[in-house]
């Protein structure tokens, strides 16, 4: 229950396209759902963060969708660039983000010209 | 704009060793954690640390880990016998009251 459930494992797009990437938890507790971008040999950078009172936010290119009743929620990045390759965790934690982080196993991107 | 720093950022000992990774968390942050990310996998939690005493620990922190304090600054993993599968990249977050956990650069450990 604990769990947070990521796909794809890997991803390719061309220049310019939509990457998606979704997330999918059991634990109906979690309230804040954030989003990291980690470049090869460092460590992970929030990016992107979203808590279930709203349905989406949007910051730049990067959107989240999220669907309280599905349990899911995604990360969308428009007109993607070669810059954003990196792997893409989702997580989750509870009460108001006190508790550890639950993290999605990773999703590599690659942006390709 | 301020940062999770760690040090060392390798470091590589013997198994049965002991090893301490430094960090020092964002200045007026009160939540500090510690997490490992084993090559290509995802990140896991260890252990939170709140008011100077363990807030809560996973299943992974057992008696050969520790974590303190020492100073108002520093905040310090140590692995008393270090075992292969201990290698990996230890990350330091912090965080100041709700929500964002910030994230250092890493320690990526090697017990050779």
């Amino acid at each position: 229950q604990q769990q947070v459930k990521q796909s794809p494992q890997s991803l390719i797009v061309q220049k310019g396209g939509i990457s998606i990437i979704n997330c999918a938890y059991e634990n109906t507790a979690f309230d804040y759902f954030p989003w990291y971008q980690q470049f090869p040999g460092k460590g992970p950078a929030l990016l992107i963060a979203i808590r279930p009172d709203v349905s989406e936010k949007k910051e730049g290119r990067f959107t989240i969708s999220f669907n309280k009743s599905a349990k899911q929620f995604s990360l969308h990045i428009m007109d993607s660039q070669p810059g954003d390759s990196a792997t893409y965790f989702c997580a989750a934690s509870m009460d108001s983000g006190n508790t550890p982080l639950v993290f999605g196993k990773g999703t590599r991107l690659s942006v390709i010209a | 704009e301020p940062e999770v720093t760690q040090t060392p950022s390798h470091q590589v000992t013997q198994m049965g060793q002991e090893v301490i990774l430094r960090c020092v968390p964002i200045s007026n942050h009160l939540y500090f954690y510690w997490y490992r990310q084993i090559l290509g996998q995802k990140v896991e939690f260890l252990v939170s640390f709140y008011n100077n005493e363990i807030s809560e620990k996973s299943e992974i922190f057992d008696d050969q880990f520790s974590v303190e304090r020492p100073d108002g600054s520093n905040f310090t993993l140590k692995i008393r016998s270090t075992k292969l599968e201990d290698s990996a990249m230890y990350f330091c977050a912090s965080r100041q009251v709700y929500y964002e956990q910030y994230f250092g650069p890493g320690t990526r450990l090697t017990v050779t």
